[in-house]
């Protein structure tokens, strides 16, 4: 079964507004979460990286106001997406790590798609 | 430089055969572990093979196996006895032991033929 869960799989939301999307590690607490989005068909892009109890770190080119992320539990993250844009609809999706170690197995959420119109 | 490099953006096989989808990495850490996932058209990543950098042998779980040759750089996967249901993007995925990032090659579209 599923040990991260991504909430909403799909929204739509109209432009201007804000849309939260969350991520939870289901049977073991994450002190790292990440988030990722994806364009058709290319590779993951990192966005962030979620830190539990301190400020996410955010990738060179990603706007930390606009892409909000809170950690605030161990088992759960949330990506806010403020004042959304149609060129913000995308494929989001979130990992957690039981642990830092390198063999530590990444487990991805399901994914939520984001469509602004 | 790219740290993980998937040089197919899309192969095609016919089913119950077995194919090999191609990934090198770049590191100079002497601690990493490498990574495969499937993903389908719904979008959920799914992961199917772990190789430590310092395990002696290739990784196997069911009909996948990571052909890892590390003086080469490179950690193939293979996929034996091909079904319809294995046709998906996958990602190769490096983490190193010294940071926290994950890194992801730009993914191979495999297609299964009946």
């Amino acid at each position: 079964g599923a040990v991260v869960s991504q909430h909403p799989s799909r929204v739509i939301c109209k432009s201007g507004t804000s849309v939260k999307i969350e991520c939870r590690s289901l049977d073991f607490q994450a002190t790292t979460m990440f988030w990722y989005r994806q364009f058709p068909k290319q590779s993951l892009m990192l966005m962030a990286t979620s830190n539990e109890g301190s400020k996410a770190t955010y990738e060179q080119g990603v706007e930390k106001d606009k892409f909000l992320i809170n950690h605030a539990s161990l088992t759960l993250s949330t990506l806010t997406v403020t004042s959304a844009h149609p060129e913000d609809s995308s494929f989001y999706i979130c990992s957690a790590s039981r642990g830092l170690n390198s063999g530590n197995t990444i487990y991805f959420g399901e994914g939520s798609w984001l469509t602004v119109v | 430089a790219q740290k993980i490099t998937q040089t197919q953006p899309g192969m095609f096989v016919q089913e119950k055969e077995a194919v090999t989808l191609d990934c090198t990495y770049d590191t100079s850490d002497p601690s990493y572990g490498l990574f495969w996932y499937k993903q389908p058209s719904s979008g959920e990543m799914i992961f199917l093979i772990y190789q430590g950098s310092y395990d002696q042998q290739n990784a196997t779980e069911g009909r996948y196996s990571l052909n890892f040759q590390k003086a080469r750089k490179s950690a193939n996967l293979v996929i034996s006895a091909s079904q319809l249901g294995d046709s998906a993007m996958y990602f190769c995925a490096m983490r190193e032991e010294t940071g926290n990032q994950f890194y992801f090659g730009t993914g191979t579209s495999l297609t299964v033929i009946p």
